[in-house]
């Protein structure tokens, strides 16, 4: 089956530094939406990609779609203490399936 | 606007025991997910409701698990008999329609002993 999976799975940065995470599926995917989920929350919605090479920006962060429609990365640019959180993507096959697979997550701590 | 409403936000029981869970997803929203979320893991899709119907519940354990969603309003997830693997915490979602945004619950920490 369709899987999703995420690296690093953890990343510790000093407050300023920039921070990356990649999402990988096993199948070429219809759209890709990114989630974050605070300690103890639950997830938010932060943005979804649809269309091939798509990059998308929010502030200090930018979300890209790859070519094939297989990867998506999301780019914070000067990370702050309020940044911390586990940031998960979220993949729906473009085989039909209306079910949104999720990454393990990429935990992100901020030392300030 | 209201969020989507879930109960109780923690639940402690013994293995063998039966369990239910309730969702009251955003009004107006067609689609509602029940997610099982394992410590240190994203979430997995248990099912998936288009108003009344189910859309997807191919990772529902059905020997245990059973979810209704009667009038295409709130929802219900049962667990029975519950195991020591099915301690998670249990989100429900919701969303205008198909592949649009989902906007998650606060959860519900269930505790297996």
């Amino acid at each position: 089956g369709q899987q999703v999976m995420q690296i690093p799975q953890y990343q510790h940065v000093q407050e300023g530094e920039d921070f990356t995470t990649y999402c990988n599926s096993s199948t070429t995917l219809s759209n890709i939406q990114w989630y974050k989920q605070r300690p103890g929350g639950h997830p938010v919605f932060l943005i979804q990609l649809v269309k091939s090479g798509e990059v998308k920006k929010q502030k200090r962060l930018t979300f890209q779609f790859g070519e094939a429609k297989k990867n998506s990365s999301l780019h914070i640019t000067a990370t702050q203490t309020t940044d911390v959180g586990t940031y998960f993507c979220a993949g729906r096959d473009q085989g039909g399936s209306e079910k949104l697979v999720f990454g393990k997550g990429t935990k992100l701590t901020v030392n300030p | 606007e209201a969020g989507v409403a879930q109960s109780p936000r923690y639940k402690i029981i013994e293995k063998r025991q039966s369990v239910a869970f309730w969702c009251n997803p955003i009004s107006g929203h067609a689609t509602l997910y029940w997610y099982q979320q394992i410590l240190g893991q994203g979430p997995k899709l248990l099912i998936q409701f288009q108003n009344n119907g189910v859309v997807d519940d191919s990772q529902l354990p059905k020997d245990r698990f059973s979810a209704e969603r009667l009038k295409g309003v709130d929802s219900t997830l049962k667990i029975q008999p519950a195991k020591l693997e099915d301690s998670a915490v249990y989100l429900c979602a919701s969303s205008l329609d198909l592949r649009y945004e989902q906007f998650f619950g606060p959860g519900t920490r269930l505790t297996v002993l």
